[in-house]
């Protein structure tokens, strides 16, 4: 079955960069790997994704390993608003596209 | 530009009884998924409609289902509530289908079955 691991926590300073990784090992060749995160009482909201190559938003940047069996989501320098569950999904490609979420990692960021 | 819409907020059903939910997307979205919310099982794919379609399916029991109309509102409908069926429901509209973009969720519904 398809799986994503993401580490359950993690701790950040204010203004210093974060890298959230996400294991997706059962990816195939047209899968996205797509970030999502959700703040307290509200739904996820869209981070960036990407398919084989790196990828660059106003947000963050996506590394995505060689082999595309993991990613890792760079916040470039974290504020207090980024404090979230960050969420990575494996989404298939092709006409039955499920998306396969990790059980999100929760960023604390200490001002 | 509205969001999407997510109605009832919060609702509270006992075992045995049914629930229906309603998502009104982003106007001109045309995919509507849906997604369980569990502290246990995380976030969850329910299912897609496309144009009026079902375009794929979590691994949910027949239970669940769901239907979108021709304005892109979708609903979704569970029957013979069981308590662990407690969850937030959340939509998510996309332009495309749900694999190809972007998705912009509501604010989901919170059931409490007891």
């Amino acid at each position: 079955d398809a799986k994503t691991t993401q580490p359950n926590s993690m701790e950040s300073n204010e203004e210093e960069p974060v890298h959230l990784p996400c294991n997706h090992s059962t990816i195939s060749g047209t899968d996205y790997i797509h970030w999502y995160r959700q703040l307290p009482s509200q739904g996820p909201e869209y981070v960036i994704h990407g398919l084989t190559s790196n990828v660059n938003n106003r947000m963050a940047s996506l590394a995505i390993a060689e082999d595309r069996k993991s990613s890792t989501l760079i916040l470039h320098r974290a504020t207090l608003r980024d404090a979230a569950v960050y969420y990575c999904i494996h989404i298939a490609g092709g006409s039955q596209g499920n998306l396969i979420f990790g059980k999100g990692t929760k960023l604390s960021v200490k001002p | 530009k509205a969001g999407v819409t997510q109605t009832p907020r919060y609702l509270i059903k006992t075992r045995g009884q049914q629930v229906t939910l309603s998502c009104s997307p982003i106007s001109g979205h045309r995919s509507v998924s849906w997604y369980q919310q569990t502290p246990g099982q995380g976030l969850q794919f329910l299912f897609e409609y496309f144009s009026e379609t079902q375009r794929n399916k979590g691994n949910f029991p027949g239970r669940f289902s769901g239907r979108q109309f021709s304005n892109s509102r979708s609903e979704m409908n569970v029957s013979t509530l069981e308590l662990g069926d407690s969850a937030l429901y959340l939509c998510a509209s996309s332009l495309y289908a749900a694999n190809t973009g972007e998705l912009f969720f509501g604010e989901g519904s919170r059931l409490t079955v007891l």
